[in-house]
């Protein structure tokens, strides 16, 4: 699977919007972009997924690029529960057999009330 | 509640003991795995399993032993372990293992510490 650079981290206001970065300039044209967050003392969880265009759900947005080789995660309105490490991972299939996400360090996002 | 469950949550052993983690999955999926976080690193996939097979043994050392003696239930046998071993160990499921859009399921862990 093709690599992500994130920031390692990034401070936000409470109730105020997050963009969280990730670029990703080897994604291949099958790559799906993941993202998960991991919470103190918790195992991660599923945020959302996109391969081509953006995508919306109820805990997030997420907004992918033209040329897919970068995404932003999108937070409307962060709350202290969304302190976390989010993780922007590709998922690629090549046949066969199950073969898991691949995670990097993620950014550590820090909200400040 | 993702519906993954790992026992126990927390567990100290030394270097000689022999013990097992174990993790249960009640959303009937198909595949399970087990990942490794150490300290300030990340997570490491270490054994997948799909429909009961190990499809995946990312080089980790003979002192950790899985077994999936179904698709619901997961185990990590451990003995002889070493210091570093000390991690959480992290269970996983998704329906039906290599879909690129198909989500993974983590449970909570189990905080495991080596002396």
């Amino acid at each position: 699977d093709a690599k992500t650079t994130q920031p390692n981290s990034m401070e936000s206001n409470e109730e105020e919007p997050v963009h969280l970065p990730c670029n990703h300039s080897t994604i291949s044209g099958t790559d799906y972009i993941h993202w998960y967050r991991q919470l103190p003392s918790q195992g991660p969880e599923y945020v959302i997924h996109g391969l081509t265009s953006n995508v919306n759900n109820r805990m997030a947005s997420l907004a992918i690029a033209e040329d897919r080789k970068s995404s932003t995660l999108i937070l409307h309105r962060a709350t202290l529960r969304d302190a976390a490490v989010y993780y922007c991972i590709l998922k690629g299939g090549s046949g066969g057999g199950a073969d898991g996400l691949t995670f990097g360090k993620g950014t550590h996002l820090i909200i400040q009330p | 509640e993702t519906g993954v469950t790992q026992t126990p949550r927390h567990l100290v052993m030394g270097m000689t003991n022999k013990k097992s983690l174990k993790c249960e999955q009640h959303l009937g999926h198909n595949a399970m795995y087990w990942y490794k976080q150490s300290a300030k690193k990340p997570l490491e996939l270490m054994f997948v399993y799909n429909f009961k097979e190990q499809t995946e043994n990312n080089s980790v050392p003979s002192r950790f032993s899985p077994e999936c003696p179904n698709s619901s239930h997961l185990f990590l046998h451990l003995h002889t372990l070493q210091p570093e071993d000390s991690a959480l160990y992290l269970c996983a499921s998704s329906p039906k293992g290599r879909a690129t859009n198909e989500k993974l399921f983590f449970g909570s862990g189990t905080q495991l510490s080596v002396l």
